[in-house]
């Protein structure tokens, strides 16, 4: 079926660090798939971070670069200096435009400690 | 340009009660969509409305949840009886027509069944 897989949280890493967290996704019943990250700030509602919708093509937001790798099935978040204003629960998902459907990972929990 | 409304934004119940949730999607956008997102799981989704019409509903616990859009904007959705394993949060999304797979949440509704 299809599914999203994400790194478990919660990850905890200082200001000014770099940042991974690894989405791999099974796209079998979708033949083009588009890739998203999703984010919830604390007290704030779910919103998209971003979207790439061809493969080889990187997105990229608030200093966030995700790249769609169709060969590994991959599609992992990476900040090259995080900020304590980036703990959010961050969420991989998969869409299908001619389903209207989108499934999401479990979630990562971020902390950024000052 | 208001966002995705939704209320109440949290629900206590006994077992076997019922209770109903209700929203208000950004203006225009013609698809609708309810999520169940259990604790430290991703939003899972219920149903969706293209309009006033439900588009899929497989994933709705048919015998005790159900889902109305009648005039094409707000949608309430109702569980009846509820169970312990209902205890989630509720989000509703929506989305303009053309980009389904883009879809704007609201803050959810927290639901606890005792």
């Amino acid at each position: 079926g299809d599914s999203v897989t994400q790194t478990e949280g919660p990850v905890t890493v200082s200001e000014s660090e770099s940042l991974i967290i690894n989405c791999t996704y099974s796209a079998t019943s979708i033949a083009y798939p588009n890739l998203f990250w999703y984010v919830r700030y604390p007290g704030e509602g779910l919103q998209l971070l971003l979207k790439v919708i061809t493969a080889g093509q990187k997105g990229s937001s608030r200093g966030f670069e995700a790249t769609y790798n169709k060969e590994t099935t991959s599609f992992h978040l990476q900040k090259a200096s995080v900020q304590e204003s980036d703990s959010a629960v961050y969420y991989c998902a998969l869409g299908d435009t001619n389903a209207y459907k989108v499934i999401f990972g479990k979630g990562t929990h971020l902390h950024v400690l000052p | 340009e208001a966002g995705v409304t939704q209320s109440p934004r949290y629900a206590v119940l006994q077992e076997g009660q019922a209770v109903s949730f209700w929203c208000d999607p950004i203006s225009g956008h013609d698809t609708l969509y309810w999520y169940q997102q259990p604790r430290d799981q991703g939003p899972q989704l219920l149903v969706y409305f293209r309009d006033e019409a439900v588009i899929d509903n497989s994933q709705l616990p048919s015998d005790r949840f159900s889902a109305v859009r009648p005039k094409g904007t707000n949608s309430t959705l109702k569980i009846q009886s509820a169970k312990q394993g209902d205890t989630a949060t509720y989000l509703c999304a929506s989305s303009p027509l053309g980009q389904q797979d883009t879809q704007y949440f609201g803050p959810g509704t927290r639901l606890l069944v005792l």
